[in-house]
């Protein structure tokens, strides 16, 4: 595709509930990037892929929070059991290759409100 | 644990004017350097990236680099109200992610 794109652009959902939340990369990136921006804060780095794979989970804020990739393309990053804290902006990257010379582009985030 | 600075701000600079943003980074290893802009509600939209020591200019926006003092900028020039947004400074060393600061937010008053 064009760019990143995410999915949904916007969830609420109730305390307790799982949510799933969708990244498609620029097509033929092998890196992806998953940030967390709570409001009016800065981006948080929650987990990186290169490939399928995730070498670096620690970013990941609590065992509630999960992401898998396939197909070296689409994301999902699971939260169970959402909190309220859990409401932020949680914005998808990717890059062409997990190098320092490669720019890292955003998707337009999926809002996510618990109440 | 890698760490990247900058001032919160507010900076208010008037229509015209020059905004100088600022930002250090803990980390010597770091090879690439990015600006990126935000504007309330959107995304993180990338303006400039820089990996070597000095000036690069593109338009009306200059990055420049010391890795010596750790320490990169970004100047505005002729500044906007449409630049009016926060911007991010971040690092990336090798084979990592990207770290980002908390951002400067740049107010342009016309």
């Amino acid at each position: 595709g064009a760019g990143v794109s995410q999915s949904p652009s916007n969830k609420v959902t109730e305390k307790g509930k799982d949510v799933e939340l969708r990244c498609d990369p620029i097509s033929g990136h092998t890196a992806l990037y998953w940030y967390r921006q709570r409001l009016g804060q800065g981006l948080e780095f929650l987990i990186y892929f290169q490939g399928n794979s995730a070498p670096d989970k620690s970013g990941l804020p609590s065992d509630r929070f999960s992401a898998e990739r396939t197909g070296e393309s689409v994301s999902t990053l699971t939260i169970q059991r959402t909190q309220q804290e859990d409401s932020a902006v949680y914005l998808c990257a990717s890059s062409l290759l997990l190098d320092s010379g490669n720019t890292i582009y955003f998707g337009e985030g999926s809002w996510l409100t618990v109440v | 644990q890698k760490e990247v600075e900058q001032n919160s701000g507010p900076l208010s600079v008037p229509e015209g004017a020059i905004a100088s943003l600022n930002c250090t980074y803990s980390d010597r290893g770091s090879q690439s350097f990015f600006w990126y802009r935000q504007y309330s509600g959107k995304s993180p939209e990338l303006i400039m990236s820089i990996y070597s020591n000095g000036d690069k200019e593109d338009g009306r926006f200059t990055a420049q680099l010391n890795k010596a003092s750790q320490y990169v900028s970004l100047l505005i020039r002729d500044s906007q109200p449409s630049d009016s947004a926060t911007y991010l400074c971040a690092v990336i060393e090798g084979y990592s992610t990207l770290t980002f600061g908390k951002g400067t937010m740049l107010l342009v008053s016309p």
